[in-house]
């Protein structure tokens, strides 16, 4: 499956500080996205990056990509309260079906 | 304008009932999805449809049966309701299956 895994499942941090979150795949993509959801919401896309881009940044978010590892991370700078929500990410595959989407990380940014 | 429309938010009903969700998208899209997200936020596809074509089934019971009358609405209906269709179900779209997704707000199914 093609699907990704996010890592943590949970991230608990203090506004300001810095977010981490992993995501890994396990066959040859097209491109990987990432996205987030807020509490009864649906998934709003955040950043997408091809499989021939190493990093990608969009405001405070910088993303990587390692297909040599079939990894991807998802950092967010200097983090606020409003940056609390769930956060997938969803690798699409040479095909181009349908993304398919993990479990998510869960981030909670406490003031 | 919202861009990826469904209705109803809300759906509370008792087991056994037919019921059915709606979904509009007005950006021209030509791929439609149905997703399920349940209680630990697991976000698995359900169906997509390309130019009012199934393109993706994934296993899901002959209950759930999806409906493209055209490219702009995926409708999803659902016979003999059970306690575990309980969940929020997304409708997106996206202009093909690698490019980005528009989700709806979610129609949150309870049956009871």
């Amino acid at each position: 499956s093609q699907q990704g895994e996010e890592d943590p499942q949970a991230l608990s941090i203090q506004e300001g500080e810095n977010a981490t979150m992993n995501c890994s795949y396990k066959t040859s993509i097209n491109n990987l996205q990432w996205y987030r959801q807020n509490s009864g919401r649906g998934l709003v896309h955040l950043i997408l990056i091809r499989s021939n881009e190493r990093e990608k940044h969009s405001g405070r978010l910088r993303v990587t990509l390692d297909t040599s590892k079939k990894s991807s991370s998802l950092l967010i700078t200097a983090s606020r309260a409003a940056d609390t929500a769930s956060y997938f990410c969803a690798p699409a595959n040479q095909a181009g079906t349908a993304l398919i989407f993990g479990k998510g990380t869960t981030l909670s940014v406490s003031s | 304008d919202t861009a990826v429309s469904q209705t109803p938010k809300y759906l509370v009903t008792q087991m056994g009932n037919d019921k059915s969700i709606k979904c509009e998208q007005n950006l021209g899209h030509d791929t439609m999805y149905w997703y399920k997200q349940d209680s630990k936020k697991f976000l698995k596809i359900m169906f997509s449809y390309n130019n009012k074509e199934l393109i993706i089934n994934e296993t899901v019971p002959n209950r759930f049966s999806p409906k493209s009358p055209d490219k702009a609405h995926l409708n999803l209906h659902i016979n003999s309701l059970e306690l575990g269709d309980s969940a929020v179900y997304f409708c997106a779209s996206s202009r093909e299956g690698r490019n980005i997704q528009y989700f709806g707000a979610g129609t949150r199914l309870s049956v009871l």
